[in-house]
This record gives structure tokens, sequence and C-alpha cells, in this order.
């Protein structure tokens, strides 16, 4: 299976910062990846899927870049309601979909 | 509005049987691939099981294969996982996912992620 792997397992920010998450992938995935916000007690959502497309209704301060590889989910400018777990999804290699581990942002 | 509405979870001793459902609503669910994906507690996702629309194909993860079944029912709007021989590590939130397609123009096939998914239903396996 594909490994992915996220760094950093968790970010302490403030409202207003910029926050960057990296997602690798053991192998290349090309484009095929998704990131997910998840709350605490709720289901995941998604945010950006085929590495940098927006899902519609998502804010635009979330972009996601990168191919092959190495992926980055960027937060513009955080507020509050940002404050959750960020998991990235490769869908390359169907159906062994896997995850990262996750990253949490907190408050700084 | 796409609602997913997991039931069917509770604690269960080492060994026993549950059923998941999932009620789906707000589209076309004959339509639509759909999986079940867990989370152990204060843990990260895992993939566990994929049917078609049709359910004519599946897919289990390693960690469940033989243990547990995916099946569906068009008419009712629903998606189920049968889990047999419950281990302790079978223990998470258990949420079901719609699938949606990327079109891959390289290989013809679409690649699938996952675009809504329940609230999730908790299952303990513990005696």
């Amino acid at each position: 299976d594909i490994q992915m792997t996220q760094s950093p397992s968790t970010l302490s920010a403030s409202v207003g910062d910029r926050v960057t998450i990296t997602c690798r992938a053991s192998q290349s995935i090309s484009s095929w990846l998704a990131w997910y916000q998840q709350k605490p007690g709720k289901a995941p959502k998604l945010l950006i899927y085929k590495a940098s497309s927006l899902e519609s209704g998502v804010p635009s301060r979330f972009s996601g870049s990168g191919s092959g590889t190495e992926f980055t989910l960027t937060i513009s400018s955080l507020q509050p309601d940002d404050f959750a777990t960020y998991y990235c999804q490769q869908y390359n290699s169907y159906p062994r979909w896997t995850f990262g581990q996750g990253t949490k942002v907190e408050i700084k | 509005e796409v609602q997913l509405v997991e039931s069917g979870g509770g604690l269960v001793q080492p060994g026993g049987s549950l059923r998941l459902s999932c009620a789906a609503s707000g589209f076309t669910f004959s339509s639509y691939e759909m999986n079940w994906v867990r989370q152990a507690p204060g843990k990260g996702l895992e993939w566990v099981s994929y049917i078609s629309s049709s359910g004519s194909t599946i897919y289990y993860a390693d960690s469940v294969k033989g243990r547990f079944t995916i099946s569906r029912d068009n008419a009712k709007n629903s998606l189920y996982l049968q889990m047999n021989s419950l281990r302790a590590e079978d223990t998470a939130v258990y949420y079901c996912a719609r699938v949606r397609g990327d079109y891959d123009i390289l290989t013809g096939y679409y690649k699938n992620y996952f675009d809504y998914w329940g609230q999730g239903t908790l299952v303990t396996v513990s005696s």
C-alpha cells in the first residue's frame, strides 16, 4: 500500500497566521490527492481534491498544491473555525485508499 | 441536501457480531459507489470496504477481509456492514462515505475519493 506521511503532527498557530501542512507519498500518486478537515466528534469534510481543486463552499483561504510525491495544504489566514485536524488521502491506488496520520492545528 | 446517517453501533464482546446501517438521502443513492471508513479512538482514518453502485463489485481492507461483509439495498437507500468475529482492534467510529470520481485521461478510469461522510457510529469491542 502507498504510505502517506504528514508533517507536522501538531501545529500551534494564531488567528491570522499563514499555515502550511505537508503530505508525502511513498510513491508517485500524480495529482490524486484529497485533503479533509475534521473537528472533534464530527465527520471529515472534503476541502481539496485533485491536489489543488477547491471543493464548492470551502473558503478560498484554503489552497492545495503539489504533484508526484509531495503536497501541501495552505491556509492563508487562519480563522477561529479552522482549528481542527487535517488529513490527506491518496486515491491513485484504487481501491487501496490510504490516509495520512493527521495534522492537528491548535491555538497558540 | 446530502445526508448520510449511520446506526447500529454499540458494545459487543470479542468474537461477536454487529450490523451497521447507513441511511442515505438527498441524492440518487443507486447512482453512487459507497465506502465504510473507520477511526479508532484518538487515531487516524482507515478505509474498510467499498461497494459499487449496483453492488456487483466489492473490496475489503486486508484487516477485515473474511470477517466483514458490505452490502446495499438501493430500494431502501441504505448501505450496510455486517461485522463478524469482532476483535478489540475493530473498536472505532465507523463512517459511511459517498464516492466522487475524477476522470483519469491517461488510464480511462475514474479515480475515486470521498465527498460526503456520515456522522459515524461507535463500535466498541470489549469483554
